[in-house]
């Protein structure tokens, strides 16, 4: 079975500060990646994902990933984080069939 | 291109009653999923329908169930309600296909008293 380990439950950063979320999995089996993220009283909007070819993957609102087998981790990097960004970030994992296994979550707090 | 919709966005229930929450996907999604989130357990997966089949089920009692009709739209059904099933449910769409991403609705924020 997969699991999703997020290192953070909470990161501080100060505005226009570069970031780092953490994030690694266990599976014996290939899978895609995947980054989301969930702003108060809202579900969960795509970041971006893994699936195969490139390690580095690019996202949406200047967030990019990079997928690196060897250590199963799939760290999730920001280099210049706005007011906007404070939200929490989740993790998944899935083998297919549209199961995603998401790890516990990472708040991020931007202060100016 | 309209997002995935749930109805309604908030319900107050009662131990013991029954509640039936309603996704309807975007267009042309066939596949739809369903999560509960919790502050003690996370996001965890509950089932996933595809062209109205289960195809996939997470570990949740029976009371937990659900449907899709032929349009695609779905609904889940808990019956005997429990404090513990006090939780913001999200239904997810996607095509269906391994590597499709999943786009989530906003959650039906379920409050059992």
């Amino acid at each position: 079975a997969q699991s999703v380990t997020q290192l953070d439950s909470q990161v501080p950063v100060f505005e226009e500060a570069p970031v780092e979320l953490r994030c690694n999995y266990s599976s014996s089996v290939s899978v895609y990646l995947f980054w989301y993220v969930q702003y108060p009283n809202q579900g969960l909007q795509l970041l971006l994902k893994y699936l195969s070819g490139s390690t580095l993957v690019k996202g949406i609102n200047g967030f990019e990933a990079e997928f690196n087998k060897s250590q199963t981790s799939f760290h999730l990097r920001k280099p210049s984080v706005h007011i906007s960004d404070t939200a929490e970030y989740f993790c998944a994992v899935t083998r297919g069939f549209q199961k995603l296994v998401f790890g516990t979550g990472t708040r991020l707090l931007v202060s100016p | 291109k309209a997002g995935v919709t749930q109805t309604p966005r908030y319900l107050i229930k009662t131990r013991g009653q029954q509640v039936t929450l309603s996704c309807s996907p975007i267009s042309g999604h066939r596949s739809v999923s369903w999560y509960q989130q919790t502050p003690g357990q996370g996001l965890q997966f509950l089932f996933e329908y595809f062209s109205e089949t289960q195809r996939n089920k997470g570990n949740f009692p029976g009371r937990f169930s659900g449907r899709q009709f032929s349009n695609s739209r779905s609904e889940m059904n808990v019956s005997t309600l429990e404090l513990g099933d006090s939780a913001l449910y999200l239904c997810a769409s996607s095509l269906g296909q391994d590597g499709h991403e999943q786009y989530f609705g906003p959650g039906t924020r379920l409050t059992v008293t």
